[in-house]
C-alpha cells in the first residue's frame, strides 16, 4: 500500500529565507504527487503536481517541487518565503490505492516577520 | 467554474440532532470525496463515490454517519444522531479521471456539537 511521511510537523523560518519541506513516498511504481496548501480557515489548495517527465515542477505562488525516485521523495522549495506563505502543507500521492489520494499528515509552517 | 461548494459553512447543533451537509462537486468531475478534519486525527477520507456509486466507505466512523449521492451535482453526509466528537471540519472534494484525479476541494463546513 502506498503511503506518505512528512517528517516535520513544524516549522519556522524568517521572512525572505529559502524554505524547504519534506515529503517522502512509499509505491512500487511511478506515483502521481501532489503538494497542497491549507491557510487558515480554509479548505486545501493544490500548489503543484507530479505525474511525468521533468522532475522539477513549478507550480502557483513561487513554490517548487524535485521528485527524486532515488530517495523516494517530493520536497517543496521556495526561495524566498512571504509572511502569506504561513499554513499547513500536505504532501499526497495518487497510486494504488484504488482512485484516492494518500495525505500526509501536514507540516504547518509559521514565519517570522 | 465556481469551484466545489459546501452548505453550510458553518452548523451548531445539539447532539442528538441530526446533521445534513451538502456537496456540489464541479460541474463533469466523475469522482466525489468526503473528509474530516480534526486536530487529533489530521485529514480523514471517510467515503467516496464514483460516477454517484459508493466505491469505499471504509473510513466512515460507525453507522451514525451516512453518504449518499443521488445525481451527479449533489452530494450530502448525514449525521444521526450527532455526538460531540463529530465536531470537526468536514471537506467535499471532486476530481475527474481525465485530470489524473487531481482534487479539488471545498470550503469546508465547520461542525460544533454541543
Amino acid at each position: 500500500a502506498q503511503s506518505v511521511t512528512q517528517p516535520d510537523i513544524h516549522i519556522t523560518v524568517s521572512e525572505g529565507a529559502s524554505l524547504e519541506l519534506r515529503c517522502n513516498y512509499s509505491y512500487g511504481a511511478t506515483p502521481y504527487l501532489f503538494w497542497y496548501v491549507q491557510s487558515p480557515g480554509q479548505g486545501l489548495q493544490l500548489l503543484l503536481k507530479y505525474f511525468s517527465g521533468d522532475t522539477l515542477v513549478q507550480g502557483i505562488k513561487g513554490f517548487e517541487a524535485e521528485f527524486k525516485r532515488s530517495q523516494s521523495s517530493f520536497n517543496l522549495r521556495k526561495p524566498s518565503v512571504h509572511w502569506s506563505d504561513a499554513a499547513e502543507y500536505f504532501c499526497a500521492v495518487y497510486g494504488s490505492s484504488g482512485d484516492k489520494l494518500t495525505f500526509g499528515t501536514g507540516t504547518r509552517l509559521a514565519v517570522r516577520p | 467554474d465556481a469551484g466545489v461548494i459546501q452548505s453550510p459553512r458553518h452548523e451548531v447543533t445539539e447532539m442528538g440532532q441530526e446533521v445534513t451537509l451538502r456537496c456540489k462537486p464541479i460541474s463533469g468531475h466523475d469522482y466525489l470525496f468526503w473528509y474530516r478534519q480534526t486536530m487529533m486525527r489530521g485529514l480523514e477520507l471517510l467515503i467516496y463515490f464514483n460516477n454517484n456509486v459508493p466505491i469505499d466507505d471504509s473510513g466512515m466512523p460507525e453507522d451514525r454517519f451516512s453518504a449518499k449521492m443521488p445525481n451527479a451535482s449533489f452530494s450530502t453526509l448525514k449525521i444521526q444522531p450527532s455526538e460531540p466528537r463529530d465536531s470537526a471540519v468536514y471537506f467535499c472534494a471532486s476530481s475527474s479521471t481525465f485530470s489524473y484525479n487531481e482534487q479539488f476541494f471545498g470550503p469546508g463546513t465547520r461542525l460544533t456539537v454541543l
